[in-house]
């Protein structure tokens, strides 16, 4: 069965502080791909990385950076010197080739920056 | 380059009756995906279209049934309205291929009294 946790329900930080939100998966397959998303408070959610399960290179893009481990199935997101325009809710998803289509999210964590 | 777009915005409903909810998908994508988001909870996926055809279909009632059209726009239609069914209503657009990136709107929230 696939499965996506996410067990920071919340967190908050005060600015410039780094903060890494965890995701831990769980998937049958060996053929996968893990997202992560933002959602603002406006409720539209914003694509923010795709991974596929044969890269397992980590990424940076500014700010952000992601930490893809299969040994522990996680794919961990940090935020370095946050900034209060990162406060919102992220989600961490998963789709499969048993699932096709279907992405699996998890609950998501709110991060909350503090001026 | 015009993102995802829902309407309505806001929709408040009583139990029992029929709600449609529309999107169109961002440009150059043919494949649409609607999802549900409860209160506090993660998306939960409910059908996704392709080629105007229900392509996957997640764990949820006949009452939830949708449409796609030739322009790739596409409706999800919830009948005989439960409270239940108040939550945030996502529409995600992507090109055909399986796993590819899903791309959202900002929802339409549902409030059923």
């Amino acid at each position: 069965a696939q499965k996506v946790t996410q067990a920071q329900t919340e967190i908050s930080v005060v600015e410039k502080e780094d903060v890494t939100l965890d995701c831990v998966y769980e998937t049958r397959d060996t053929t996968y791909y893990l997202f992560w998303y933002k959602q603002p408070p406006s409720g539209e959610l914003v694509f923010l990385i795709r991974r596929n399960s044969f890269d397992e290179q980590n990424e940076i893009s500014g700010r952000y950076s992601w930490n893809f481990q299969k040994s522990t199935s996680s794919f961990n997101f940090t935020i370095t010197a946050s900034q209060v325009v990162d406060s919102a809710v992220y989600f961490c998803a998963l789709s499969d080739m048993n699932t096709g289509n279907q992405f699996y999210f998890g609950t998501g964590t709110s991060l909350t920056v503090i001026p | 380059d015009a993102g995802v777009t829902q309407s309505p915005t806001h929709l408040i409903k009583t139990r029992g009756q029929q709600v449609t909810l529309r999107c169109s998908p961002k440009s150059g994508h043919d494949t649409v995906s609607w999802y549900q988001q409860a209160l506090g909870q993660g998306p939960q996926f409910i059908f996704q279209y392709y080629e105007e055809e229900e392509r996957q279909r997640g764990n949820f009632p006949d009452r939830f049934s949708g449409h796609q059209f030739p322009n790739y726009s596409s409706e999800l239609n919830v009948n005989a309205l439960l409270l239940g069914d108040s939550a945030l209503y996502l529409c995600a657009s992507s090109r055909g291929g399986i796993q590819e990136t899903q791309y959202f709107g900002p929802g339409t929230r549902l409030l059923v009294l």
